[in-house]
C-alpha cells in the first residue's frame, strides 16, 4: 500500500515571503498523479496543483510550484509571495493513474501567513 | 466547484440511529467517492463507485454502506451510528482532466 508523509505539522511565513511545504510518498508504481490541496477554515478542499509522474517538468500555477523528485519520491510545494489568504491546511495526495481516482492523503501541514 | 452538493451539511444524531448522507453531482461523472476527515488527519476513503450500481470498499469501510441508483446521486449510510463515526464527510468526483474535486463536506456528530 502506498503512504504519503507530510513531516511538517505546522509552518508559518511572513507575508510576501516564500515558503516550501514538504511531502514524501512511498510506492512501487511508476505511473501516478500527485496533488496539493488547500483546505481553508471553510473546510472546502481546493485543488492547488497537479503533477503527472511521467512528466519531468515541474508543474506551476501562478505563485504555486512544485519540486518533483521521482527517484527520491519527494513532492514539495513552494508558495511564492505569500498572501494572508494562503493561510490554510495543505494536503499532499497520491493517486495511481489506473486506480479509479482513489486518493491517499498525507496528514496535512497547517500554514499560517503572518502580516 | 464541479457541481457537487452534499446534504445535510450538518447533522447531530444519537448512537444507534441510522444516518444517510447524500452526494449529488450535476456533470454526469462516472466515478464518485466518500471520504472521512478526522481532526489532524487527511482524508481516508470509505467507499467509491465506478458507475450506477457499481461500488467498492475503501480503506475504512466498516460500519458504512453505499448505494448509487442514479449517476448523479451517491448515498452513504451508517446503519447504526457510533461515536467513532463522528467526523467530517466529503464526497468527491473524478473529473475529465484527471482531477479529483470535492463537495463542501458534511459535519456529522454522533452523541
Amino acid at each position: 500500500a502506498q503512504t504519503v508523509t507530510q513531516s511538517q505539522p505546522e509552518m508559518s511565513v511572513q507575508e510576501a515571503e516564500t515558503v516550501t511545504l514538504s511531502c514524501t510518498y512511498d510506492t512501487s508504481e511508476n505511473n501516478y498523479y500527485l496533488f496539493w490541496y488547500k483546505q481553508p477554515p471553510s473546510r472546502q478542499m481546493i485543488l492547488v496543483i497537479r503533477q503527472e509522474a511521467y512528466k519531468q517538468q515541474n508543474a506551476t500555477e501562478n505563485r504555486f510550484s512544485v519540486n518533483f523528485q521521482k527517484a527520491a519520491k519527494s513532492f514539495s510545494l513552494k508558495i511564492s509571495d505569500s498572501q494572508l489568504g494562503d493561510t490554510a491546511m495543505y494536503f499532499c495526495a497520491f493517486i495511481f493513474n489506473t486506480n479509479a481516482g482513489k486518493s491517499t492523503f498525507g496528514d496535512g501541514t497547517t500554514l499560517t501567513v503572518k502580516p | 466547484d464541479a457541481g457537487i452538493t452534499q446534504s445535510p451539511r450538518h447533522k447531530v444524531t444519537e448512537t444507534g440511529t441510522p444516518v444517510t448522507l447524500r452526494c449529488h453531482q450535476t456533470e454526469n461523472h462516472r466515478y464518485m467517492y466518500w471520504y472521512r476527515q478526522d481532526p489532524g488527519h487527511g482524508l481516508r476513503l470509505i467507499h467509491y463507485s465506478y458507475g450506477v450500481k457499481d461500488t467498492d470498499k475503501g480503506e475504512v469501510s466498516d460500519g458504512y454502506s453505499v448505494s448509487r441508483s442514479k449517476t448523479e446521486d451517491f448515498l452513504l449510510t451508517l446503519e447504526s451510528a457510533t461515536s467513532s463515526q463522528t467526523s467530517v464527510y466529503f464526497c468527491a468526483i473524478w473529473g475529465g482532466r484527471d482531477e479529483q474535486f470535492f463537495g463542501p463536506g458534511t459535519r456529522l456528530t454522533v452523541l
